[in-house]
């Protein structure tokens, strides 16, 4: 079975500092991994999506990056933090891009003070 | 454009009553249609999905979904509700394989309440 793994689970950071939130998957080759961002009380927008390794698309620009140094793994970061980084990130996977079921992880807050 | 709309941003309902939350989507194409709850502090868990086929769906606890091409309509649907059920959900549309990739549009989400 498959199984999505982010970490950490929350995290309180000042302004200005930087930013590293990861996310594996097991148990699946290949996958398309995903991160999406979610504002408290809020709907879900992507941020990235990546096919392959070492290969990211970038949907919005929030002054956030994404790199897939690996095949099952998949990192979202920033230089950086400003307030309005706040809220739920999520990183998902899906078989293939075909518009597919997504699986998502169990999220990390983010507290930007 | 693709958009979902959820119209009940809150809906509270009594233990053991029946359930309906509403979602409409715009898409020109045909659509991949999924509903998905949120658990507080949880991430994203899949109810169901439509692909084709019966426009009525069965998911998972219970829940249902039907589709209308006509009202452009994907309501969830659950015929005793539970205090567990109490969460958030979302419904969400995917074109089909466009070019633009896997593309998902998420709907506000309507926040549930179950009441004694």
């Amino acid at each position: 079975a498959q199984t999505i793994h982010q970490w950490p689970v929350a995290e309180i950071k000042a302004v200005g500092s930087p930013l590293s939130l990861g996310c594996t998957i097991k148990g699946k080759s290949s996958p398309n991994l995903y991160w999406y961002w979610q504002a408290t009380g809020g709907t879900l927008q992507q941020l990235f999506y990546s096919i392959t390794v070492g290969q990211v698309e970038s949907v919005v620009q929030l002054n956030l990056s994404a790199s897939r140094p690996k095949d099952d793994q998949f990192i979202l970061s920033t230089e950086k933090l400003l307030l309005s980084h706040s809220g739920f990130y999520l990183c998902a996977w899906s078989r293939d891009n075909s518009g597919n079921t997504l699986y998502f992880g169990e999220g990390s807050r983010l507290i930007v003070v | 454009a693709q958009s979902v709309t959820q119209p009940d941003a809150r809906v509270t309902v009594s233990e053991g009553a029946s359930l309906q939350l509403r979602c409409k989507y715009s898409y020109s194409g045909t659509p991949y249609l999924f509903w998905y709850v949120q658990y507080p502090r949880q991430g994203l868990q899949l109810l169901l999905k439509y692909y084709s086929g019966d426009p009525v769906v069965q998911g998972v606890n219970g829940f249902e979904a039907e589709f209308s091409k006509s009202n452009s309509s994907f309501h969830l649907r659950k015929a005793s509700v539970h205090w567990s059920d109490s969460a958030v959900y979302f419904c969400v549309l995917s074109s089909i394989a466009s070019s633009s990739f896997s593309k998902l549009v998420f709907g506000q989400g309507t926040s549930l309440s179950v009441v004694p």
